[in-house]
């Protein structure tokens, strides 16, 4: 069975750097059949998708987060990380991590699918 | 990117009812990577249904999934008092990644 769990300070200043991580138990990070990603949901409100980290190499993140993103894979340890930069108030949120199937298609492109797998989630706040 | 709009915002139900959600997306969903989640307070989501309308893992055949292009629907046939929930539905065929705004159903 499959886990993850989020783990990072709670509580994070503006213009600096939110630094979480996702530790994945029950499985190897290495498995080219997932991708790992990272999803926020601010306090009362919808879902945004972060970013997200196929272990063949290709990472994407969403636009909206302005290139501040960055997802890593560290195998040894069975983690991957997120890192987001310049944080301000409106980053205030849970942030989950989570897994998903990822296969390789025709010419090499990768097909994803959906979310299967959730962390329990970890409150960051950006706050002085 | 791909606006999910979900419908209605709330929808108050007995318990034995069976309830409709709607997801329109502002543009075609190829491949039908439209998939549907459960989340219930101080919880993560659950996955729901993915590929429009296949039944992930331990998800109750009460739960069906339906639509394709732009206009999907999640149904539940007779709810059940764990159902009460907010259902979000979630596009992953282009990136960035989108999520409608969510639709609590609620005990009336």
């Amino acid at each position: 069975q499959v886990q993850l769990q989020e783990s990072g300070p709670g509580l994070v200043k503006p213009s600096q750097t939110l630094s979480l991580t996702c530790t994945v138990s029950g499985g190897s990070i290495s498995s080219g059949s997932y991708y790992w990603s990272w999803i926020r949901q601010p306090a009362g409100k919808g879902l945004e998708w972060v970013g997200r980290i196929y272990t063949g190499g290709s990472t994407n993140s969403n636009p909206s987060l302005k290139s501040r993103v960055t997802i890593s894979v560290d195998t040894s340890k069975n983690q991957f990380s997120l890192k987001l930069s310049f944080v301000t108030a409106a980053d205030t949120a849970v942030y989950y991590c989570a897994r998903g199937l990822a296969r390789k298609g025709v010419a090499g492109r990768v097909i994803y699918g959906a979310f299967d797998i959730w962390g329990q989630g970890t409150m960051v706040t950006v706050s002085s | 990117e791909i606006v999910l709009t979900q419908s209605p915002g709330t929808l108050s139900l007995s318990p034995g009812e069976g309830a409709a959600l709607s997801c329109r997306a502002s543009q075609s969903v190829s491949s039908s990577y439209l998939a549907w989640y459960q989340q219930k307070p101080g919880q993560a989501p659950r996955l729901l249904i993915y590929v429009t309308s296949s039944r992930a893992t331990g998800i109750p055949d009460r739960f069906s999934g339906s639509g394709s292009g732009t206009d999907f629907t999640l149904t539940i046939s007779r709810l059940e008092p764990e159902d009460f929930a907010v259902y979000y539905c979630l596009q992953y065929d282009s990136t960035p990644w989108t999520f409608g705004q969510g639709t609590k159903v609620e005990i009336k």
